[in-house]
């Protein structure tokens, strides 16, 4: 079963603090993972994604395949980074190019001044 | 390009009528995925169209059903609805070259009463 755990809801933090956001997966295959994020009154928008190794905003995830985990961290957190975000999960390398994305739940990130 | 656009952005019905929800890709996008935003549930995937087939389709009743046309436009339809569809419902499109990477538009919140 595919499955997206992310198990705090809320994330407070204060400016300058580094931040993680946890998030664990259960995929039997090779799954793609991916962060989405969604700023208050706007839509959802892809942060970033595992297969492009890339900084975005000054945040990263490494897969860690053993650990079935995918964490978002940010060394330094600004008030702007406060939103909703998503980790989610595909298989669209596997499940006949479907781009189906299975989420988890959402952390709410609060940073404080 | 302009951004994916769904219609209409808000719907208030009651209890065992039917709506139809639809959703504009962004240009050359033929992919296009429906999800269920709600509180308790968060997001879950409905149903995926590419070049009019529908390729995965999520744990929904038969209630839910959509489809997709020649120039990618999808509409998704709820029949009989029931107070607990009351959601915001989230159409995404994506180009499969770029892998499980969707473009979300600002959904489309319905209210059963």
């Amino acid at each position: 079963a595919q499955r997206v755990t992310q198990p705090e809801k809320l994330l407070s933090v204060f400016k300058g603090a580094p931040v993680e956001l946890k998030c664990n997966y259960s995929y039997s295959g090779s799954p793609e993972l991916f962060w989405y994020v969604q700023y208050s009154r706007q839509r959802l928008q892809l942060l970033l994604r595992h297969i492009s190794r890339e900084s975005i905003k000054g945040f990263t995830a490494d897969l860690n395949k053993g650990e079935t985990s995918f964490h978002l961290k940010k060394p330094f957190a600004q008030e702007e980074d406060s939103a909703m975000y998503y980790c989610a999960l595909s298989g669209a390398g596997t499940q006949g190019g479907s781009e189906k994305l299975v989420f988890g739940k959402g952390t709410k990130l609060t940073v404080n001044p | 390009k302009a951004g994916v656009t769904q219609t209409p952005r808000y719907l208030i019905k009651t209890r065992g009528q039917q709506v139809t929800l639809s959703c504009s890709p962004i240009s050359g996008h033929r992919s296009v995925s429906w999800y269920q935003q709600t509180p308790g549930q968060g997001l879950q995937f409905l149903f995926e169209y590419f070049s009019e087939t529908q390729r995965n389709k999520g744990n929904f009743p038969g209630r839910f059903s959509g489809r997709q046309f020649s120039n990618s436009r999808s509409e998704m339809n709820v029949s009989t609805l029931e107070l607990g569809d009351s959601a915001l419902y989230l159409c995404a499109s994506s180009d499969i070259r770029q892998g499980g990477k969707q473009y979300f538009g600002p959904g489309t919140r319905l209210t059963v009463t």
